[in-house]
């Protein structure tokens, strides 16, 4: 057990609609991290948020947004949403040092359908 | 910009044979390399990692050396278990963590 909760485990939705998926770091853990897996993308970096801000930026569409509140779980935002953004998303969390290691969720598996 | 390379899967082998899985880096600086392991229906565990140039890693059994050399971080273990079926991947992390691709490793009893 990793440490990290992800909720819902599963998620089936149909196209253009809306869905948040949550994440609880693990205890102590400062950074966020959000990815996602898909077949034919591989893991995808999506955003970093360290201490409640926004600290990287990756791959992530205008449709997708993220935050961490203050008691440090964060929340990804998925909007608007297509077929293509059926993927597993994972968050992963770390103390925040680079040469820390990142702890994962078992993640949410998204159906738009 | 920053990116890693590992070699495609799937890797199949026998159980007790050696395993290499190849991995290469393009970074500026030095970042610290990763392994993490993914087995079905779960998230990325780290295997092992190395900060600095010369660097061994190793857990499980499993060992890569930071080459700074030939920009490269190879996964080798010298007898594989069933149990080691699972997706490796490969990570860099400068400003913010970088995974390879992945690559399936299946061993056959």
């Amino acid at each position: 057990d990793s440490g990290v909760t992800q909720t819902p485990k599963h998620l089936i939705t149909a196209t253009g609609q809306r869905v948040t998926l949550r994440c609880s770091p693990r205890s102590g853990d400062l950074s966020v991290y959000w990815y996602q897996q898909s077949l034919d993308q591989g893991l995808q970096f999506l955003i970093q948020y360290y201490n409640g801000e926004e600290r990287a930026k990756g791959n992530i569409l205008e449709r997708f947004s993220a935050q961490q509140f203050p008691d440090l779980h964060s929340e990804l935002n998925l909007s608007s949403l297509e077929l293509g953004d059926s993927a597993l998303y994972f968050c992963a969390t770390s103390e925040g040092d680079l040469n820390s290691p990142l702890h994962f969720g078992n993640g949410t598996r998204l159906t738009v359908t | 910009g920053n990116s890693v390379t590992q070699m495609e899967g799937p890797v199949t082998l026998s159980e007790e044979a050696f395993l290499t899985i190849n991995c290469t880096y393009t970074a500026t600086g030095y970042p610290s390399l990763f392994w993490y392991v993914q087995y079905p229906g779960e998230g990325l565990q780290l295997l092992l990692k190395a900060t600095k140039a010369d660097d061994k890693g190793s857990n499980k059994g499993f060992e890569a050396t930071y080459r700074k050399e030939t920009t490269s971080f190879h996964l080798e273990k010298g007898s594989v278990q069933v149990s080691d079926s699972a997706v490796y991947f490969c990570a860099l992390n400068t400003d913010k963590l970088i995974f390879g691709t992945g690559t399936r490793l299946q061993v056959f009893p």
